[in-house]
């Protein structure tokens, strides 16, 4: 398996534009989770997904933060408009259902976004 | 909810030294508690994880403790190699009833010094 896939691995944009990050979670997963990543916040769980339904949105900052997932194979946290304090390391991650299974996240490589 | 805090945020220790790092949980429902290592640049990966029907879990020089009545956990790093140098975050979440949630602690950046 390719593990969790990400794209892209870096986006640079200007203010006021849209962003859309992407992820395909490992196949059989049921839970996709968004995470953001910076030196003052650490891990932030932006929103998750269960069997592709959002179970818990509430760690999404504002209305400009929007999150699909139109399949079990795919995805995509959309900024618009972004601004720069959005810049951080965005990092999808996925799982199995506890507690039958493997308890742990597998984390994706990440998208390094600045907003400048 | 859940929350996580860990201590120390920086640690600096000579090669061939040991490392401890410490986390308490909130959530006296938390019933798994596993801990991920981050590479400058590089995704967080796991490395160990414990449950909380066993105090205390080894894979060769990384270890985890549980205290359950105190809610805190550690890791433990023996015989530390320059490749240990990484940012560790502890995380704990309900493997039931939880939704299957991960609250992460705020990170602690190791340094192995030679």
């Amino acid at each position: 398996d390719a593990g969790v896939i990400q794209s892209p691995r870096h986006e640079v944009t200007e203010m006021g534009q849209e962003v859309t990050l992407r992820c395909k979670p490992i196949s059989g997963h049921d839970y996709l989770f968004w995470y953001r990543q910076t030196m003052m916040r650490g891990l932030e769980l932006l929103i998750y997904f269960n069997n592709n339904v959002p179970i818990d949105d509430s760690g999404m900052p504002e209305d400009r933060f929007s999150a699909k997932m139109p399949n079990a194979s795919f995805s995509t946290l959309k900024i618009q408009p972004s601004e720069p304090r959005d810049s951080a390391v965005y990092f999808c991650a996925s799982s199995l259902d506890p507690p039958t299974h493997n308890y742990g996240y597998t984390f994706g490589s990440g998208t390094r976004l600045t907003v400048v | 909810g859940e929350n996580v805090e860990q201590h120390p945020s920086t640690l600096s220790v000579q090669e061939g030294d040991s490392a401890v790092i410490k986390c308490t949980y909130s959530d006296s429902a938390s019933n798994y508690f596993p801990w991920y290592k981050q590479e400058l640049g590089k995704r967080p990966q796991l490395i160990i994880d414990i449950r909380s029907n066993v105090g205390e879990k080894k894979d060769q020089r990384i270890a985890v403790t549980l205290n359950k009545t105190a809610k805190h956990f550690s890791l433990h790093i023996t015989e530390t190699q320059p490749e240990d140098s990484a940012v560790y975050f502890c995380a704990a979440k309900r493997l039931t009833g939880g939704g299957n949630k991960l609250t992460f602690g705020t990170g602690t950046q190791l340094k192995v010094e030679l």
